[in-house]
Formats: structure tokens, C-alpha cells, sequence
């Protein structure tokens, strides 16, 4: 069966910190990768994806990707209490099929 | 402005009652999922649908049963409820990432949380 792993926290990180949360996949044929957050109560909501190996910077945001080691990780810089949340990896798999990890759970200290 | 809604934020049914939960998109998005998301369990992929009429089992399909017969109502049927089955469902869609590269966003509803007595 085809996993995504994550930490379940909570991490916690002092604000103005960056906050590293990573992942890893278990298919080596996936392609696409994704970087969900989820407020208590709320549904899930996109805040980066990534397709090629490298980093990708989204203002605070840099997510990382290194296929070979089938590892993605999400950088939030100057860390701020408004992005404490459950951060949730998501891959797809095969034709569209997006699954996920159990979600790392973020607490930004102020 | 994209828009998933699911029909019923709160459900309590009786173990082994039949429950429908209905999921539309205004976005004609060609993907519609079912997840069930449980503390420490995360999202689990119940179901996934890439067209009318079509749809693939996802990692927890036993128990649940969907149907898609218009492309932008997908719904999840629990033919016989039972209590393992209490639990927030979220339908979510997206458009068919073949035909937009640089898309897959799912876009989610705000839930149905389902207790099942």
C-alpha cells in the first residue's frame, strides 16, 4: 500500500523561527506533492505544491523536494501564531489520486 | 469563486441504517473524492472518482459504496451503518491534473460529521 509519512507533533516552534515539517512517500512514480493546512474545526486548504526537485518559495513559505530520496519538506519562515495549525502532506499517487499523511501538528509559541 | 458543499454538516444515525451523504462542485472539475479524517488517523481516501459513472477504491473502501451520475454530484453510501463508521467525512474535487499541469488542488466542503448510535 502506498503511504505518506509525516511527524505527528506537535512541534513547536518560538515566533520569528522557522518552522521545518517534513514528509516522506513510499511510490517512486509519484510526481506531484502538496502542502495542506488545516485550522482546528476547518477543512484542509492548499498553501503549496511542488512537481520538480528543488525549492519552491511562496513568500514565508519554501517547500523542498528530493525525488531520489523521496523526501518533500515545507519551510515557514518568521514564523508567526496565525500559522499554528495541522499541516498535512498530500501526494499523488497514480491518475489523479491524491492521498495523505496523517498531518504534522505546528504550535508557533509567542 | 470555487465552491464544494456538502449536504448535511451533522448526521446521527442508528447502526445499521442506510446513509447517503451528497457532495456538489460548481467548478465542473472532472475529480471528486471521499475522505474520512479521525484524530491520529489523518485523511484515509474512501473513494475517487474521474468522470461520470467511473470511480476507483481508495485505501478504505469496505463498507462504503458511492455513485456518480452527473459530473458534479458524487455521493457516499453507507449501506449499513455501523459505529466504526462515526467519523467527519470531507468530499473534495479538483480538475484532472493530465489536462492542467500545474493544478491538483483539491478544494474541499466543510465536512459532515457522522455519528453513527
Amino acid at each position: 500500500q502506498k503511504e505518506v509519512e509525516q511527524n505527528s507533533g506537535p512541534l513547536s516552534v518560538p515566533e520569528g523561527a522557522i518552522a521545518s515539517l517534513n514528509c516522506t512517500y513510499s511510490d517512486r512514480g509519484s510526481q506531484s506533492f502538496f502542502w495542506y493546512r488545516q485550522y482546528s474545526g476547518k477543512s484542509p486548504e492548499l498553501i503549496m505544491f511542488i512537481y520538480s526537485n528543488g525549492d519552491k518559495e511562496d513568500g514565508r513559505f519554501t517547500a523542498q523536494l528530493n525525488k531520489a530520496s523521496q523526501y518533500v519538506s515545507l519551510l515557514i519562515r518568521d514564523s508567526q501564531p496565525s500559522d499554528s495549525a495541522t499541516y498535512l502532506c498530500a501526494v499523488n499517487v497514480e491518475d489523479d489520486k491524491i492521498i495523505f499523511g496523517k498531518g504534522t501538528r505546528l504550535h508557533i509559541l509567542p | 469563486d470555487v465552491k464544494v458543499t456538502q449536504s448535511s454538516r451533522y448526521l446521527v444515525k442508528r447502526t445499521g441504517e442506510k446513509v447517503f451523504l451528497e457532495c456538489v462542485q460548481d467548478m465542473d472539475h472532472e475529480n471528486m473524492f471521499w475522505y474520512r479524517q479521525d484524530p491520529g488517523l489523518g485523511l484515509r481516501l474512501i473513494y475517487f472518482s474521474y468522470d461520470v459513472k467511473m470511480k476507483e477504491k481508495g485505501d478504505i473502501p469496505e463498507g462504503y459504496s458511492v455513485s456518480r451520475e452527473k459530473k458534479e454530484r458524487f455521493s457516499l453510501i453507507l449501506e449499513s451503518a455501523s459505529t466504526n463508521q462515526t467519523s467527519m467525512y470531507l468530499c473534495a474535487s479538483s480538475f484532472r491534473e493530465t489536462d492542467s499541469p500545474d493544478t491538483g488542488e483539491l478544494f474541499f466542503g466543510e465536512g459532515s460529521r457522522l455519528t453513527v448510535l
